[in-house]
């Protein structure tokens, strides 16, 4: 299983938005509602912020979104923070009942 | 609160075998099942596989099919993941964590890492 496709790095000023899309293919991220996004400051264990492609976990601001149209997830960070500065990671159920990371965008803030 | 703890960190030989612990606490251990996750250094992560704490069954990637079992003490709260055969690209932070509606993983546990030296 092929990992999810991510660009490497993206960047905004604070207030901005940024999206990180994710690619993946019809045997996981185009067959399935169970795509979940992940915040991973340095150090630290990722943090569950979307979940099912568009539900935010109890406690994550709503200036995370999450959608899906085809092979493709997007997560956007709408008034882009300092604190939202770290790696996300995107992550998709696939047809062998596996489940498959993203590789990985680190979002700066300018 | 709801949290997962892990046993520290490791260092073992090439073609030794590893096993990490994971208590649960918080809730009802044997509701939600426990996926263990590794993240080598640098790298993104990947997902090894599945236990479910009620029943005991598993399910793994099949990348570690052959070398990996993941068990568990219900009356401990407690799975274990244990790596054999390990290999010097087995270093890696080893991660539990909790199996959360059909996607995601909403709690973590806080990482052990596994390093794999001569």
């Amino acid at each position: 299983q092929s990992a999810l496709t991510q660009p490497p790095s993206v960047s905004g000023s604070p207030g901005q938005s940024v999206t990180i899309s994710c690619t993946g293919t019809s045997s996981d991220v185009g067959s399935y509602n169970r795509v979940s996004w992940y915040q991973q400051p340095p150090g630290t264990a990722p943090k569950l912020i979307i979940y099912e492609v568009s539900h935010r976990p109890s406690g994550v601001p709503d200036r995370f979104s999450g959608s899906k149209s085809g092979n493709t997830a997007s997560l956007t960070i709408s008034g882009l923070r300092a604190e939202d500065e770290a790696d996300y990671y995107c992550n998709s159920y696939t047809s062998t009942s596996t489940y498959v990371f993203g590789t990985g965008t680190k979002v700066t803030v300018l | 609160q709801v949290q997962l703890v892990q046993s520290g960190a490791e260092v073992e030989k090439p073609g030794a075998s590893v096993k990490v612990s994971c208590k649960a606490s918080g809730y009802m251990f044997t509701y939600y099942y426990v996926h263990w996750v590794r993240q080598a250094p640098g790298q993104g992560p990947e997902w090894m596989g599945w236990i479910n704490p009620n029943s005991g069954d598993t399910y793994f990637a099949q990348k570690f099919q052959d070398r990996v079992a993941m068990t568990r003490v219900t009356s401990f709260s407690t799975t274990y993941m244990e790596l054999s055969s390990l290999r010097s690209d087995d270093t890696a932070v080893y991660y539990c964590a909790r199996g959360f509606k059909t996607s995601g993983w909403d709690v973590w546990g806080q990482g052990t890492t596994v390093t794999v030296s001569s």
